[in-house]
């Protein structure tokens, strides 16, 4: 059973390109968390989002940002006209449900922006 | 709100030496608590998680404990190793499921 797998790992944007981030979870995991880690900053909650739902977007940026999990395919983090201050590494996590189930994180993708 | 606090934020002990990574939250309605690795540029190690209903957990050298009463956690090292040196991560997981992170122990195992 693979685990929660992201890509790229490594992803270089100029300012006011887009970056996407994708994210499988594991298998048979439905929910799909996003967290951001800033330079020298702790890991804070994104989004949360079950197949095709938001449920929690409450951590996301209200401007370019936004994310989905379709039906079918990974999860997706789309950034908007990236700033130097976007340059972070992102984690997704999956887990088998909500209420207390234990999230699974992925290897990261650490996006730079130039 | 919750908040996970770690103290210290470095720490540096010479090899052999056993040691305690403390952890605080200020919310106990959680269920979980969970202890990660981090290497520098890699991604997240998970080491022990402990659930709301449990005291503490063993794998191998480590040991984590966890006081809901008091909101706190401790993650002890046992005969640490150059290896250990890493930054490690106290996560308390809300009644909400967002999982919220301390900052982390920058932990540097002197050979």
């Amino acid at each position: 059973n693979a685990g929660v797998m992201q890509n790229p790992r490594h992803l270089v944007r100029r300012r006011g390109q887009e970056a996407r981030l994708r994210c499988s979870p594991m298998k048979g995991h439905s929910h799909v968390y996003w967290y951001r880690q800033l330079p020298e900053e702790g890991l804070k909650f994104m989004v949360y989002l079950q197949k095709e739902n938001i449920i929690d977007e409450s951590g996301m940026p209200k401007e370019r940002f936004s994310a989905e999990f379709p039906k079918e395919g990974p999860s997706i983090l789309r950034i908007q006209q990236v700033v130097r201050g976007d340059s972070a590494a992102y984690f997704c996590a999956s887990s088998l449900g909500s209420v207390g189930y234990e999230q699974y994180f992925g290897p990261g993708t650490r996006l730079t922006v130039t | 709100k919750q908040e996970v606090t770690q103290i210290p934020a470095a720490l540096s002990v010479p090899e052999g030496e056993n040691l305690v990574l403390n952890c605080s939250f200020t919310d106990s309605a959680i269920y979980n608590l969970q202890w990660f690795r981090q290497d520098p540029g890699k991604g997240l190690t998970s080491l022990l998680l402990i659930q709301s209903s449990q005291r503490e957990q063993t794998s191998g050298r480590l040991n984590a404990s966890l006081d809901k009463s008091s909101g706190r956690s401790t993650l002890y090292i046992a005969a640490s190793q150059p290896g250990d040196s890493a930054t490690y991560l106290c996560a308390a997981q809300n009644r909400d499921d967002k999982i919220i992170f301390g900052k982390g122990t920058r932990l540097h195992i002197l050979p």
